[in-house]
């Protein structure tokens, strides 16, 4: 089974408004971290967001936060007034267990494209 | 903040040489890295864990003779392909997770990733 679910290949918005990535995941660990990163074409990974399995309030940072139900395994990103340079791909991703250097697992992604 | 820094961004090779990809921690002290592997469009796939010291640890699938990894120091990770093939073509990725944060929020660092072409 996958541990990492990202359903939609693609995704398309217009300029200013708000979209949202889906992500689903499956883990055994009571402590894990999620993670959302931006990968433009020129493949680097860029940091966006990041949520702790114990974190009470969902994450945010600047136009991005992460809408995290815990009891549905669902950690969606939204991106608030989309900008064309938000035209990217995004991965979402976990790190299972309490220790800092576990391996990512990754999303299979979802192509964000921002139209004006 | 904390740096990766990854070279060759870009690397072009005949078949059947070897080429050598380096992944360093810039400021601080990195006792695993990861080297994923990605295909256009695809997502990146876990390939094998450096450590520091010791034998790399691969994932299922991955050829150990064919990717060479190497961790000799707390800073460097270098990843070699060997006798490679057009189907080697690829972009890699190296990441180290930053084990002495304070936090345990984002501590993972990417480097730039490289692009090899096999031809």
């Amino acid at each position: 089974a996958q541990k990492i679910t990202q359903t939609q290949p693609g995704m398309f918005v217009q300029e200013k408004e708000a979209v949202t990535l889906d992500c689903t995941y499956d883990t055994s660990d009571q402590s894990y971290g999620l993670f959302w990163y931006k990968q433009p074409s020129s493949g680097e990974m860029i940091f966006l967001i990041y949520q702790g399995s114990y974190d009470e309030q969902n994450a945010t940072e600047g136009r991005y936060s992460l809408n995290f139900q815990k009891a549905r395994k669902s950690a969606n990103l939204v991106i608030s007034a989309s900008q064309l340079g938000d035209s990217a791909m995004y991965f979402c991703a976990m790190r299972e267990g309490s220790q800092a250097g576990t391996a990512l697992i990754f999303g299979k992604g979802t192509t964000l494209s921002v139209s004006s | 903040g904390a740096v990766v820094s990854q070279h060759p961004s870009r690397v072009i090779c005949k078949s059947g040489t070897s080429v050598k990809i380096e992944c360093r921690s810039l400021d601080f002290q990195a006792t695993t890295m990861f080297w994923y592997r990605q295909f256009p469009k695809q997502s990146l796939m876990l390939m094998a864990t450096s450590n520091e010291g010791s034998k790399a640890t691969y994932e299922q699938g991955v050829e150990k003779d064919k990717f060479l990894i190497n961790h000799a120091s707390l800073t460097l990770s270098t990843l070699t392909v060997t006798s490679a093939h057009p189907e080697d073509s690829s972009f890699y990725i190296c990441s180290a997770p930053r084990t002495d944060a304070l936090f345990f929020g984002n501590t993972i660092y990417f480097g730039e990733g490289s692009w090899l072409t096999v031809v």
